[in-house]
């Protein structure tokens, strides 16, 4: 079975500082790799996605995440942080094996001013 | 293109009545999947339809039920409601034939039981 561990259920920020949002990773096969972005009553958006073509994934908004196969992370950072960032940010993995995709618990992104 | 379409965004019920939920996804995804969103549960898998079968089940009751129409658009229905059923609903729509890419998510409906 395949499933996402994210550290921290909320983190907070001063607006310009770095954002690093945790997530771990369990799978028996190789894994593609999600980050999602969820604002204020609305659905989730995909902002990331690791399919094996390269380690490190650059997505939108100024956000990426490295795969680290031996530490089994996935980890997503920005260098700085803007207000508009304040979001709950949910980590994601699903495989060739699973016809769904499993969840992070979700942390919450505070930027402060 | 248009996004993914759900509809009611907002309902109320009462405990003991049934409610369904609609979802069109972006024309030509053939994957529907839903999602329950609490507080304190977060993100969690109901089910998945792909040209009008249940591909995959979650791990709730059969309360739960879902199907798929010819034209991809799908529908949830909760029979029995209870208190603890009272969640945001999330359909997302998928392209391809298996679940390796991106999930594209409606704004899903806010059910609240009473």
């Amino acid at each position: 079975a395949q499933s996402v561990t994210q550290l921290g259920s909320h983190v907070s920020v001063s607006e310009g500082a770095l954002v690093l949002l945790r997530c771990n990773y369990s799978s028996s096969v190789p894994p593609y790799l999600f980050w999602y972005v969820q604002y204020p009553n609305q659905g989730l958006q995909l902002l990331l996605k690791y399919t094996s073509a390269a380690t490190l994934v650059k997505g939108i908004n100024g956000f990426e995440a490295e795969f680290k196969k031996s530490e089994t992370s996935f980890h997503l950072t920005k260098p700085s942080a803007h207000m508009s960032d304040a979001a709950e940010y949910f980590c994601a993995v699903s495989g060739f094996n699973n016809n769904d995709m499993r969840f992070g618990a979700g942390t919450r992104l505070t930027v402060k001013p | 293109k248009a996004g993914v379409t759900q509809t009611p965004r907002y309902l109320i019920k009462t405990r003991g009545q049934q409610v369904t939920l609609s979802c069109s996804p972006i024309s030509g995804h053939r994957s529907v999947s839903w999602y329950q969103q609490t507080p304190g549960q977060g993100l969690q898998f109901l089910f998945e339809y792909f040209s009008e079968t249940q591909r995959n089940k979650g791990n709730f009751p059969g309360r739960f039920s879902g199907r798929q129409f010819s034209n991809s658009r799908s529908e949830m229905n909760v029979s029995t409601l209870e208190l603890g059923d009272s969640a945001l609903y999330l359909c997302a729509g998928q392209s391809g034939t298996d679940n390796t890419g991106e999930l594209f998510f409606g704004e899903g409906s806010r059910l609240t039981v009473l």
